[in-house]
């Protein structure tokens, strides 16, 4: 099984440009969350997908929109992108809203 | 607001030792809890999860505990081992959503 798969890995973008980060889960989960982690602020919720065909803000969701296109993929856009974006961020899901969390290998992301 | 606060923020003890790992929270409301390890520029393994029923989980030299009225969590880890060097963290699940702390970054010297 691979779990939870992020593409791409790496990329570096200019100011201003836009990209999509990838998510996709094999493990048949209801919930999907995008998360952001900066050093020293630790692990930081962007936006989730409590289940298929709806999504809910989190901590940090201003800069970014999410599409859940179906049960296994949970994408994330940065349409203008800024500095303050440069990041590394995950895609985890869990089977339930409460439950146990997977994550993937995380998705490096630097904003020039 | 749920916060969610590790201490200590970094620990370095001898192989072989013994050691304990904290995680506190202020909204006692939480549904379950987990820890995690990250190792250096990978993602997060779950270790063990608790429910809110339940008061700790062991997973061969791992044990967790929670004291879900005094808003705390305790990760022990026996018999310590190089292998063992990582960043643990904790994360509270409220409604919907797991809350993170800053995480414990461990070295365990040989």
């Amino acid at each position: 099984n691979a779990g939870v798969t992020q593409t791409p890995k790496f990329q570096v973008l200019k100011t201003g440009q836009s990209m999509t980060l990838q998510c996709a889960q094999d493990m048949n989960h209801n919930s999907m969350y995008w998360y952001r982690q900066d050093p020293g602020m630790g692990l930081r919720l962007i936006y989730y997908s409590a289940s298929e065909g709806t999504t809910d803000k989190g901590e940090v969701p201003n800069g970014y929109n999410v599409s859940r296109l179906n049960k296994r993929e949970f994408s994330l856009r940065l349409e203008s992108a800024a500095p303050s974006q440069t990041s590394v961020y995950f895609c985890a899901s869990s089977s339930v809203s409460a439950g146990e969390l997977f994550f993937g290998e995380g998705s490096r992301l630097t904003v020039l | 607001k749920q916060e969610v606060t590790q201490i200590p923020a970094a620990l370095s003890v001898p192989e072989g030792e013994n050691l304990v790992l904290n995680c506190s929270f202020t909204d006692s409301a939480i549904y379950n809890l987990q820890w995690f390890r990250q190792d250096p520029g990978k993602g997060l393994t779950s270790l063990l999860l608790i429910q809110s029923s339940q008061r700790e989980q062991t997973s061969g030299r791992l044990n967790a505990s929670l004291d879900k009225s005094s808003g705390r969590s305790t990760l022990y880890i026996a018999a310590s081992q190089p292998g063992d060097s990582a960043t643990y963290l904790c994360a509270v699940d409220g409604t919907y959503k797991y809350i993170f702390g800053t995480g414990t970054r461990l070295k365990v010297l040989a």
